[in-house]
């Protein structure tokens, strides 16, 4: 069955400290990666996507996410965060019949 | 332009009784998601419309939960008789349409407690 990993359910990180959150995906085929953000008290919402082509993807607010097809991954990434990204983080996986697979969350608390 | 809509944002209910979500989408939006996401655990979607058709119901307990979308617009998600174990976030989300391109836009949820 496909599902999704994020091995880091709570971090912990100090301001400017640089981040990488971990996303893993079992599936074959062709998939289509996200990776959305739920601020406290708000949606979630998209933070980056990759369909194709440069595996490098920016998203909003200094946010990258690298697909590496040989790890089956989809790691985030940014060089120094800030006390606004406390937020819990959810990797996606669309595979095959348009059906989204979520991981089961990252909590990601910025010390100030 | 507003958002995915979703009422009541909270819900407290003893088990057995029923309960009814009310989603109203992105004007426009063709494709509309329910989602349940249990504490400590991502979205896992229920069922999947496009326009007034359920085209992917695989995942939602029928013998309890029932959906519909008349018209193509709005959408109620009912759970009868409720149970202990429902208790969780529904979530509502609309898209454009299926084409890769098309972004999932999520409403602020439901939050069902079961007692």
């Amino acid at each position: 069955a496909q599902s999704v990993s994020q091995h880091n359910h709570h971090v912990i990180l100090s301001e400017a400290a640089s981040l990488e959150l971990g996303c893993n995906y079992s599936y074959g085929g062709t998939v289509n990666l996200f990776w959305y953000v739920q601020y406290p008290g708000q949606h979630l919402q998209l933070l980056l996507k990759y369909f194709s082509g440069d595996p490098l993807v920016k998203g909003i607010k200094g946010f990258e996410a690298e697909f590496i097809k040989s790890k089956f991954s989809f790691n985030l990434r940014k060089p120094s965060v800030q006390w606004s990204d406390t937020a819990e983080y959810f990797c996606a996986v669309r595979a095959g019949t348009y059906k989204y697979i979520f991981g089961t969350g990252t909590r990601l608390k910025v010390l100030a | 332009e507003a958002g995915v809509v979703q009422s009541p944002r909270y819900k407290i209910i003893e088990k057995k009784q029923p309960v009814a979500f009310w989603c109203n989408p992105i004007s426009g939006h063709n494709t509309l998601y329910w989602y349940r996401q249990n504490l400590g655990q991502g979205p896992e979607l229920l069922i999947r419309y496009e326009n007034e058709e359920a085209v992917d119901d695989s995942q939602l307990p029928k013998d309890r939960f029932s959906a519909e979308r008349l018209k193509g617009v709005d959408s109620t998600l009912k759970i009868q008789p409720a149970e202990l174990g429902d208790s969780a976030v529904y979530l509502c989300a609309s898209s454009f349409g299926l084409a890769d391109s098309y972004e999932q836009y999520f409403g602020p949820g439901t939050r069902l407690t079961v007692t």
